[in-house]
């Protein structure tokens, strides 16, 4: 099956520093990949839509100015989160339909600790 | 109303039962389904996926959808202990194709 890598898998970062999370797909292209967060022993909550070569779409509640989202080619895109703050403590997982859009395809996840 | 609807849990079944997990779904356009997988700390694993409706096997896994109830669900037969973890329903949406998570329902089989 296709492979979607993601990195890195664990960071650490003090308050009010700035994290990037890169996501690529490897053996397929991604003109769209989604980014989703899962806090403990919750579902995954989609933030975003990456759309390769346009803007990002972002779900409601989503502050874009905060998590920062670049699809600059069809194999990768970028998640920064700006100005981390203890509550962006999570699990950060990307994904990337097919081309028939019958599976997603997800990342390893990214889990990011604010300290 | 929340998009996909799951139990919570946790469901507790012993080893070698079998053990069902339900969904429901509010968008009556969508086609897609599927069931995840996730162990504490990973990233979900797909299990099943779905189309029509009617029962799909794959090994000791069955999934179930009807459309017309706007319902899906996971069988799993003579569970193991490794089949304990949160199970996790997706849609995907009417005319796109966001993947929409139910809240998972957490599956523990006894040894």
């Amino acid at each position: 099956g296709a492979v979607v890598s993601q990195h890195p898998s664990r960071v650490i970062c003090k308050s009010g520093t700035s994290v990037k999370i890169e996501c690529r797909s490897l053996d397929f292209q991604a003109t769209t990949m989604f980014w989703y967060r899962q806090f403990p022993k919750q579902s995954l909550m989609l933030m975003a839509t990456s759309n390769e070569g346009s803007k990002a779409t972002y779900e409601q509640g989503v502050e874009k100015d905060k998590f920062l989202i670049n699809h600059a080619s069809l194999t990768l895109s970028t998640l920064t989160v700006t100005s981390a703050h203890p509550e962006d403590s999570s699990f950060y997982i990307c994904s990337a339909p097919d081309r028939a859009v019958t599976e997603a395809f997800f990342g390893q996840g990214t889990r990011l600790t604010v300290v | 109303q929340k998009e996909v609807e799951q139990n919570s849990g946790p469901l507790s079944v012993p080893e070698g039962a079998i053990a069902s997990l339900n969904c429901t779904y509010s968008d009556r356009g969508s086609q897609s389904f599927f069931w995840y997988r996730q162990y504490s700390g990973k990233s979900p694993e797909l299990i099943m996926s779905i189309y029509s409706n009617g029962d799909k096997e794959d090994g000791r896994f069955t999934a179930q959808l009807n459309k017309a109830s706007q319902y899906v669900s996971l069988l799993i037969r003579d569970s193991q202990p490794s089949d304990s973890a949160t199970y996790l329903c997706a849609v995907v949406n009417t005319g796109g194709f966001k993947t929409i998570f139910g809240a998972g329902t957490r599956l523990f089989v006894k040894a």
